[in-house]
């Protein structure tokens, strides 16, 4: 199983442009998150799901828009890119509440 | 609001000493745990967890955790550091049953293990 995959690994983008963060798990999980990670801050949550259909808010989900039409995927959208949103990105996934299984991240900078 | 508070951004230990990481966190309802590693450029990997059940859990790689209730506490320690430990260590929280899947987490603590 190749487990959560994230694509791009890296990618630089201008202020304004758009872009979608790739996520996909091939475990059959229901529930995907994608988190930020921050120097000092630990990980925050943006957007989760709970099933295909179904999507809300985390705790820093301004400038970032979420889908879920199948269960494996669960892209993660940039509006309109901004310097507060260079950053590194991870998705996970769960099937059982009991720990999520972590992508290995895209390193975004906005510049 | 949950909280998690990880004591010390960065702990130094030689090898072969114990390690202790701290955690605390705060919650309105009976949580579920978590100690996550990351590895340089590298995703989170769950070392160990406490949902219910028996308060001592033990992880991967010889590392375990105590949840104290009285204590808001769920430390990570391990009896004998190795440098392959070095690495950076997250605790993180769920809200039990009607929000598991949403984890608030520590801001991190960098283990640095001296030969």
């Amino acid at each position: 199983n190749a487990g959560v995959t994230q694509t791009p690994k890296f990618q630089v983008l201008k202020t304004g442009q758009s872009m979608t963060l790739q996520c996909a798990q091939d475990m059959n999980h229901e529930y995907m998150s994608w988190y930020r990670q921050d120097p000092g801050m630990g990980l925050r949550l943006i957007h989760y799901s709970v099933g295909a259909g179904i999507t809300d808010q985390g705790e820093v989900p301004n400038g970032y828009n979420v889908s879920r039409s199948t269960t494996e995927d669960f892209p993660l959208r940039l509006l309109s890119a901004a310097p507060s949103q260079t950053s590194v990105y991870f998705c996970a996934s769960s099937t059982d509440n009991y720990g999520y299984t972590f992508g290995s991240g895209t390193r975004l900078t906005v510049v | 609001a949950q909280s998690v508070t990880q004591l010390g951004s960065h702990v130094s230990v030689s090898e072969g000493a114990l390690v202790l990481l701290r955690c605390n966190y705060s919650s309105s309802v009976p949580p579920y745990l978590f100690w996550y590693v990351q590895y340089p450029n590298q995703g989170l990997q769950l070392l160990l967890k406490y949902t219910t059940g028996a308060t001592l859990v033990k992880g991967i790689n010889g590392f375990e955790a105590e949840f104290k209730k009285s204590e808001t506490s769920f430390h990570l320690t391990k009896p004998s550091a190795h440098m392959s430990d070095a690495a950076e260590y997250f605790c993180a929280v769920s809200d039990g049953v009607d929000s598991s899947y949403k984890l608030i987490f520590g801001s991190g603590t960098r283990l640095l293990v001296r030969p």
